[in-house]
């Protein structure tokens, strides 16, 4: 157990829909990173928050947003969206933003059907 | 270029045996090489890591040995054992750019 923890571990849904991911880091980590893993695009850095603020983008849609509260846990909104959206979504943790040491919760499953 | 190319896709080794995974990248600002384990339903788990400061780097049954003038990093697994059955993941981090490349990933299976 990594001690991040991830909510919900499942979800459903249709095209066009929008949804919440939710992260909650390790004790005392800062820094919060949101990946998405699918089949043919393997693991994808999406973005990375450090104290609330981003930090750095990766490869995220505009339909995807993303926000760290003051008590450091982070959401991944998802909108409007497609089949491909369909992947596992880890959110992982540092305590440092210089993106080492990353401790990766269990991941979100979203089906979009 | 940001790639980082991970080979071979899958692994098949017999118990005991050592299992090796390459990785090459392409971006010398890269400045951190973690490996990652990931089960079946399980989010990535850190294994080892090593910066370029160092050619090798050993925990346990797992070595990393780095190359920097190939750019080129591997992991080793001596006596490799059924539970290390498992898709290994590596990647490179410009910690200075916010940049992180994963591989592909490698399944590796061990036959017991």
């Amino acid at each position: 157990d990594s001690g991040v923890t991830q909510t919900p571990k499942h979800l459903i849904t249709a095209t066009g829909q929008r949804v919440t991911l939710r992260c909650s880091p390790r004790s005392g980590d800062l820094s919060v990173y949101w990946y998405q893993q699918s089949l043919d695009q393997g693991l994808q850095f999406l973005i990375q928050y450090y104290n609330g603020e981003e930090r750095a983008k990766g490869n995220i849609l505009e339909r995807f947003s993303a926000q760290q509260f003051p008590d450091l846990h982070s959401e991944l909104n998802l909108s409007s969206l497609e089949l491909g959206d369909s992947a596992l979504y880890f959110c992982a943790s540092s305590v440092s933003p210089q993106m080492d040491e990353q401790f990766f919760g269990p991941g979100t499953r979203l089906t979009v059907l | 270029q940001q790639q980082v190319k991970q080979s071979p896709q899958s692994l098949i080794v017999q118990k005991g045996g050592i299992s090796i995974i390459n990785c090459a990248y392409e971006n010398t600002a890269f400045d951190y090489f973690p490996w990652y384990q990931q089960f079946p339903g399980k989010g990535p788990a850190l294994l080892i890591a090593i910066r370029p400061d160092v050619s090798e780097k050993k925990e346990g049954r797992f070595t990393i040995s780095f190359n920097k003038s190939a750019k080129q990093f591997s992991l080793h697994i001596m006596d490799s054992q059924p539970g290390d059955s498992a898709t290994y993941f590596c990647a490179a981090v410009n910690t200075g750019g916010f940049k992180t490349i994963f591989g592909a990933g490698t399944r590796l299976f061990v036959k017991a």
